[in-house]
């Protein structure tokens, strides 16, 4: 069950600090995403990003930041300014638009609980 | 904007029995349209995608745009069907993902 990795499993922090969760992908996919998955809201879209060195907000970016220094990883850091951090997120990478398909790959997930 | 509706938090059948998760949307344009699912312990993974026009595990789902439908259907549901599943729109061109806020779908024995 290769292809997108998301490290730690669990994750536990003290309010007031900051966290970041890891994602690679050894896909060659250009693209890659943060989601927050929390019961009875669905998925939400933090962040992506289609190109190295390149992202964009989603819509529930605040509290949150990303950097895209490698095609391979795309960590989040979730900051003591995210309100209510304690979810589950999600990494997925996807290839570029013009390809077969805008088919998104998913990782196992990150749990992080915030005390 | 877009947004995808699915109405239903959970849906429980039997066994043999047929299913139909519902899934609606809004998107001025021409969307597409996914069904994604989240077995017990496993990843989330694309089910079908519209433009396929194919069946996965038994399931179709057909791009209604007067409707603005895409709903999930299984004629014969079986007990390793059980799962959450999330409808997912992308918008013309590149376009990130709105998902519904998903159905579990619970089949009994």
């Amino acid at each position: 069950d290769g292809g997108i990795t998301q490290s730690p499993k669990y994750l536990f922090r003290k309010e007031g600090q900051n966290v970041t969760l890891s994602c690679e992908q050894n896909l060659n996919h250009d693209a890659m995403y943060w989601y927050r998955q929390d019961p009875g809201q669905g998925l939400r879209l933090i962040y992506y990003s289609q190109i190295v060195n390149d992202f964009q907000k989603g819509d529930i970016a605040e509290g949150y930041s990303v950097s895209r220094e490698k095609k391979e990883s795309f960590p989040l850091t979730v900051t003591s300014a995210q309100k209510n951090p304690t979810a589950f997120y999600l990494c997925a990478s996807s290839s570029t638009p013009g390809t077969d398909s805008y088919e998104q790959y998913f990782g196992p997930g990150t749990r992080l609980t915030v005390t | 904007a877009q947004r995808v509706t699915q109405p239903e938090k959970l849906l429980s059948v039997f066994k043999g029995a047929p299913v139909e998760l519902k899934c609606n949307y809004s998107y001025s344009g021409s969307p597409e349209l996914f069904w994604y699912v989240q077995y017990s312990r496993q990843r989330l993974q694309l089910l079908l995608r519209h433009i396929s026009r194919e069946s996965i595990k038994g399931f179709t789902a057909d791009l209604n745009k007067g409707e603005t439908s895409f709903h999930l259907k299984k004629p014969f549901a079986q007990e390793e069907d059980s799962a959450m599943y999330y409808c997912a729109l992308s918008g013309s061109g590149y376009s990130t993902l709105t998902f519904g806020k998903g159905t579990m779908l619970l089949v009994s024995p």
